[in-house]
């Protein structure tokens, strides 16, 4: 159980696009979900943090108008990076936090999306 | 801030050797910690975790002592296998409710 998986896996787009990456909690509710970036080498950062059905939380530092997050229902949330230029290519993970779960650090990670941006 | 950091890799073994991935944190309060193991393809998976001071964290062999002296939770395994051949993670989670990941470990366990 406590499966969450990442749509697409990997998305090489153009310079000057929007790309959308799709998180989604396959056998349980997620009231809260968590976008974090990862550089070569580097920690996961995180980016954002969503709650259904309201605007999301962005970390310091974060455009929250070049990386749009939408949590519009219970077991999906999208990550948008809009105007994408090769500073954006990163490795991008998201995690779930079951509705009702018991202490706060349990999360269910994504397998991640690899964005390339030429 | 609160930080983690955890030895460079990557870390070659043969298997049944001994296994330790150092982890040191920075924090305010009393976080707990955490190792995350993140296979090939798979998402990161919670490991094993320790709450309070002096407290283990086992789970497949692997064991985590949190030390607070010494700001540490390194990771161990008596003997390792070609199965746990993937990345490691160290994590604390924050009194802002957040986690805090260390840069990852790559281990790598030739038969």
């Amino acid at each position: 159980g406590a499966v969450v998986s990442q749509h697409p896996s990997r998305v090489i787009c153009k310079s000057g696009t929007s790309v959308k990456i799709e998180c989604r909690s396959l056998d349980f509710q997620a009231t809260t979900m968590f976008w974090y970036r990862q550089f070569p080498k580097k920690s996961l950062m995180l980016m954002a943090t969503s709650n259904e059905g309201s605007k999301a939380t962005y970390e310091q530092g974060v455009e929250k108008d070049k990386f749009l997050i939408n949590h519009a229902s219970l077991t999906l949330s999208t990550l948008t990076v809009t105007s994408a230029h090769p500073e954006d290519s990163s490795f991008y993970i998201c995690s779930a936090r079951a509705s009702g779960a018991k202490f706060s650090y349990e999360q269910y990670f994504g397998p991640g999306t690899r964005l390339t941006v030429t | 801030g609160d930080s983690v950091t955890q030895m460079e890799g990557p870390v070659t073994l043969s298997e049944e050797a001994f296994l330790t991935i150092n982890c040191t944190y920075t924090a305010t309060g009393y976080p707990s910690l955490f190792w995350y193991v993140q296979y090939p393809g798979e998402g990161l998976q919670l490991l094993l975790k320790a709450t309070k001071a002096d407290d283990k964290g086992s789970n497949k062999g692997f064991e985590a002592t949190y030390r607070k002296e010494t700001t540490s939770f390194h990771l161990e395994k008596g003997s390792v296998q070609v199965s746990d051949s993937a990345v490691y993670f160290c994590a604390l989670f924050t009194g802002a409710q957040k986690l805090v990941f260390g840069q990852g470990t790559r281990l790598t366990i030739n038969p």
